[in-house]
């Protein structure tokens, strides 16, 4: 089955920097990759997802970026805020079902 | 109310016990999940269901039992509960065949413990 490995595990930056977490995934079936982010004492919420055919998505200060060959995807928040702390967790979908794996998730802290 | 609701948010029960955690969601999603979120391991698939009447094991299926008579209802049975089954518990759907609907959606969670 699909193995997602997500690192750091922990990630603390201070406000306005930007921050970066990346994820690996094992199954080149895979071809959907959603980033979650959850808050405290709430379930996961979808920020943003790629599809295997793209190579870069953006929303605002919020991008993801997709390498097939490598097997890699990482989430790039930029000029981050106090409300961007929160735990986030990338996932990976095969094409053949809906089910979700993944990854360990990174607790991402802004330093005011 | 539209959406994804889980029930209990919170329970406490004994080693041994029958539990049922309820999951309901208003959008006819043909896919639910359970999943359970433990520190250090993300969250881990319990069981999933493609329809009504159609259901699958995931990672860590063993000590569960789902079901899904109907589309909007996935309940999750712990048979005999065991403190290795205190965690957050996390019910999903999900439909991509619906316009723009690749996204799974989550419960706000039940927290169990076993003691």
């Amino acid at each position: 089955g699909e193995n997602v490995e997500q690192h750091p595990s922990t990630l603390s930056v201070q406000e306005g920097d930007s921050a970066v977490i990346k994820c690996t995934y094992s199954d080149s079936a895979s071809n959907y990759f959603p980033w979650y982010k959850q808050e405290l004492g709430k379930g996961p919420q979808l920020i943003i997802d790629i599809r295997s055919n793209v190579g870069e998505k953006k929303d605002q200060r919020i991008a993801v970026t997709l390498n097939k060959t490598a097997k890699h995807f990482s989430l790039h928040i930029t000029e981050t805020q106090p409300e961007d702390s929160a735990v986030y967790f990338c996932a990976a979908r095969l094409t053949s079902n809906e089910k979700l794996t993944f990854g360990t998730g990174t607790r991402l802290t802004i330093i005011p | 109310d539209a959406g994804i609701t889980q029930s209990p948010r919170y329970k406490i029960t004994e080693t041994g016990r029958q539990v049922t955690l309820m999951c309901h969601q208003t959008w006819s999603h043909s896919y639910m999940f359970w999943y359970r979120q433990d520190l250090g391991h993300g969250l881990r698939l319990i069981y999933y269901s493609a329809a009504a009447d159609i259901t699958d094991k995931g990672e860590v299926p063993d000590g569960y039992v789902v079901s899904r008579s109907k589309t909007e209802n996935f309940p999750l049975t712990l048979e005999s509960a065991t403190r290795s089954q205190t965690s957050v518990y996390f019910c999903a759907s999900s439909d991509s065949r619906r316009s723009g609907g690749t996204e799974a959606f989550f419960g706000q969670g039940t927290r169990l413990t076993v003691v």
